[in-house]
This record gives C-alpha cells, structure tokens and sequence, in this order.
C-alpha cells in the first residue's frame, strides 16, 4: 500500500505571495490533518479534515486555510505569506478519527524569501 | 492549553548504553503515540499506548503510558547508532477532537560507534 504523498517536496516563495500544498492520503484513510514543524515551536497542529469538513482547528491566523475533496486528498493553502512561515509542512492521513494512528507523509518544505 | 514535556531534549551516547526519555503533562489523554522522525522525513510512528499502565516493547524499545494517563516514557536498552533521529511523542487529548495531536518538542539522540 502506498504510503501518504506530498506534493512539492519543496519550494521557496516570496513574501506576499501565496502557496497551495497538496496531501494524497493512504487509500482508504478518510482522516487528513496538517502540522507545521519548525525548530523553534515543534510540530504544531494546523487542522484536520474528515469526509471533506474541517473537524478540528488548530491556533493560526486565518491566512492558513484547507480543504479536502470527495477522493480525501487534501490541499492547505497559505496567503500573503510571512517570512516565519518558513517550516516543514507535514500531513498525516488515518483511518478513523479517535484513538488512531496517524501516518505522516514526507513534508513540504517551504522557504519564504 | 494542553502541554506535553518531553526530556531530555538532547541526548548524545555511546553505542550499548541504555538511556530513557520521558513524556510529562498535568492533563490526561486519550491515546499517546510515539514517532522516530529523520531528517528530512516526516514523522514514522512507532507504538500507540491507550490504556493506563500500557507497557509494550518494539525489540530493544519499551513503552510505558503512565497509571494515570499523563506521562509516558521510552526506554531503549543497548542503543545502537541506526537508533539516531528525533523521538516525538505526541499525545491526543480528547476523544471529541478526533485527529488532533499534541506533540512534545522532541528527543535528539545521537549514538555514536
């Protein structure tokens, strides 16, 4: 089975500009949540989706967005972007929602200009 | 706001030495789970402990979740230099918020030859 895929693998943008990410979860796994991870703050939780509806919001400003389709990949994306956006963005797909395992993929790591 | 302390945050010993981490907060969680992250690379889950006082062992690693559900604890015996990465734990708060995790700032061990 395949594991989950993250599309760039990298990128550098500029500051203003805006950024979309893409997460295609393990077949199967309805479940789809997004981290960001820095050196400084750790993993932090951005948000999940289950069945195409956000469930659960994590504490970032609302320039962080996502959404999942019908297939569960999902995509978060990032406006106006801020130098300390600058992270590994990691998604993680499951099969359930409660008292799973989460499964990450490779992450995305964005550089902001 | 939900915390999770891992210590140490750095560890760096000789190849055949036993070392521990330790996981602590002052709330309860659900599940707690355990990831060995490389550079580079996303997170890659190792064991899932959901019941108080849970001890599991994954060959040389033993995983303990606390009586009360609060902390947890890694324990690798004859650490060997292929066990180098970054030890997350990460603990799920509440049965309510489905996929969110709450990860602890993370282990760095380096073992050397």
């Amino acid at each position: 089975k395949a594991g989950v895929t993250q599309t760039p693998r990298y990128l550098i943008k500029t500051r203003g500009q805006q950024v979309t990410l893409s997460c295609s979860p393990i077949s199967g796994h309805r479940s789809v949540s997004w981290y960001q991870q820095t050196p400084g703050q750790g993993l932090q939780f951005l948000f999940e989706y289950f069945s195409e509806t956000q469930r659960n919001k994590g504490n970032f400003p609302g320039r962080f967005s996502g959404r999942q389709f019908s297939n569960s990949r999902s995509e978060m994306n990032v406006s106006t972007l801020e130098l300390g956006d600058s992270a590994l963005y990691l998604c993680a797909s499951s099969l359930k929602r409660v008292n799973n395992e989460q499964f990450f993929g490779p992450g995305t790591r964005l550089t902001v200009l | 706001t939900q915390l999770l302390e891992q210590s140490p945050q750095f560890l760096s010993i000789q190849e055949g030495e036993n070392l521990t981490v330790y996981c602590n907060s002052s709330s309860v969680f659900s599940s707690l789970q355990w990831y060995r992250q490389e550079p580079g690379e996303g997170p890659v889950l190792l064991v899932t402990v959901v019941t108080g006082g849970e001890v599991k062992k994954l060959k040389r690693l033993t995983f303990q979740f606390g009586d009360a559900r609060k902390d947890s604890s890694l324990h690798i015996t004859a650490a060997q230099p292929g066990d180098t990465g970054l030890y997350l734990c990460a603990g799920q708060d509440d049965y309510n918020q489905g996929g969110k995790l709450i990860f602890g700032q993370g282990t760095e061990l380096s073992v050397k030859p």
